[in-house]
């Protein structure tokens, strides 16, 4: 079955440095998203990629999408106390039909990033 | 507030007890999920229903029973569960679509669970 795979597991940083997280599907995607849970909380939507090769940013955020879209990442510029927490990368299987597998979303382990003040 | 409503919160139970988990979105989704989130594991999939049809059921054990009334309510039944069942249980809902209508998946605040 579809695998999803993130990396690191865990990332600390100082205040103010960079940090990115990287995920890679064992299958090509229709579409992948990315999700924020904040220690103690839930899982909170943060955007979508549907199109090969496709960047968005928000804010001090950008996502990209591989042309290949089998793999994405999310990079954070100069990380702020408030960026703490685990991202999830998720992805939608490209090509799945009905039977069930369209409405799967495959989570990643997520990456906890903590940021030293 | 996401829109998603799970009760309770906590919820504390013996490996005999038969308890539920409720999940109750009003963001007129047609696709309502449940997930399994441990300590050291990713989010698993545990069910999907889709228009109220059971679409998914990852190999979950019996011991867990979804049920989904309608539309808008999801339920897991729980009975005889072990202590390795012990986690937080989100509930999520979306708008899916065959094609470009995929929405994002709206969590509920979920259920810590812990079974002694």
């Amino acid at each position: 079955g579809q695998q999803v795979m993130q990396i690191p597991q865990y990332q600390h940083v100082q205040e103010g440095e960079d940090f990115t997280t990287y995920c890679n599907s064992s299958t090509t995607l229709s579409n992948i998203q990315w999700y924020k849970q904040r220690p103690g909380g839930h899982p909170v939507f943060l955007i979508q990629l549907v199109k090969s090769g496709e960047v968005k940013k928000q804010k001090r955020l950008t996502f990209q999408f591989g042309e290949a879209k089998k793999n994405s990442s999310l990079h954070i510029t100069a990380t702020q106390t408030t960026d703490v927490g685990t991202y999830f990368c998720a992805g939608r299987e490209w090509g799945a039909n009905s039977g069930g597998s369209n409405y799967k979303l495959t989570f990643g382990k997520g990456t906890l990033l903590t940021v030293n003040p | 507030e996401t829109g998603v409503t799970q009760t309770p919160r906590h919820l504390v139970m013996g490996m005999t007890n038969k308890k539920s988990l409720k999940c109750e979105q009003h963001l007129g989704h047609n696709a309502m999920y449940w997930y399994k989130q441990s300590a050291k594991k990713p989010l698993e999939l545990m069910f999907v229903y889709s228009l109220e049809e059971r679409v998914e059921n990852n190999s979950v054990p019996s011991r867990f029973s979804p049920e989904c009334p309608n539309s808008s309510h999801l339920f897991l039944h729980l009975h005889t569960l072990q202590p390795e069942d012990s986690a937080l249980y989100l509930c999520a809902s979306s708008q899916d679509g065959w094609i470009g209508g995929d929405t994002e998946a709206f969590f509920g605040q979920g259920t810590r669970l812990t079974v002694v």
